[in-house]
């Protein structure tokens, strides 16, 4: 159980244009969904936080405006880099977990190339 | 911000336990320590979590000392398959219930 479903798996796009990811909790009810950038070589650094029906919280740095996070329900958020540059190119990661001390659970990444 | 300390890099014989540290010497009551692994250009994979007791599974056992300051994750049979950048992160309360990463340790199993 606990399977956490990230599409698409890579993407590339024109500087400028806009790009969804979608994360979909597929057995269970994520109250909170968390997405994650992964430059090459290095961790995973925390964007922001979603909860279900609430505005993300975004970690110090990362612009609100630019990373649009959407979790219409419990099963669903969305990731749109809008405007993307070249610098934006990197591995995105979702998670999701339940309620309380659950551990997360994540999707297998979107890789995206800004051209 | 990441609470942990972990080496940067391990080797482990093929068929030997792998025994990987971390540190988290300001843990705090209510926080529990969490075990991932990253294959190259992979989603993390859970592991394993705690609180105070050692916890064991099907894929790993985690024993945190009595003080919590430190745990230990071990892979009882390493195999070639279990190669992966490993990451302990603390999480509770004190750090608002996020989930940040630490470098984690790259763990590789030699034939």
């Amino acid at each position: 159980g606990a399977v956490v479903s990230q599409h698409p798996s890579w993407v590339i796009c024109k500087s400028g244009t806009s790009v969804k990811i979608e994360c979909r909790s597929l057995d269970f009810q994520a109250t909170t969904m968390f997405w994650y950038r992964q430059f090459p070589k290095q961790s995973l650094m925390l964007m922001a936080t979603s909860n279900e029906g609430s505005k993300a919280t975004y970690e110090q740095g990362v612009e609100k405006d630019k990373f649009l996070i959407n979790h219409a329900s419990l099963t669903l958020s969305t990731l749109t880099v809008t405007s993307a540059h070249p610098e934006d190119s990197s591995f995105y990661i979702c998670s999701a977990t339940r309620t309380g001390n659950s551990p997360l659970h994540f999707g297998n990444g979107t890789r995206l190339t800004v051209t | 911000d990441a609470k942990t300390t972990q080496p940067p890099s391990m080797d482990c014989a093929e068929g030997r336990a792998a025994n990987l540290p971390c540190n988290h010497s300001t843990i705090s009551g209510n926080e529990y320590v969490y075990w991932y692994r990253q294959i190259h250009s992979q989603g993390p994979q859970y592991i394993i979590h705690g609180l105070k007791n050692n916890e064991t599974n099907e894929m790993a056992s985690l024993i945190i000392t009595e003080d919590r300051k430190s745990s230990t994750l071990i892979l009882p049979h390493a195999t070639l398959r279990d190669t992966a950048v490993y990451y302990c992160i603390v999480r509770g309360s004190n750090t608002g219930n996020q989930f940040y990463f630490g470098t984690g340790t790259s763990l590789t199993v030699i034939p």
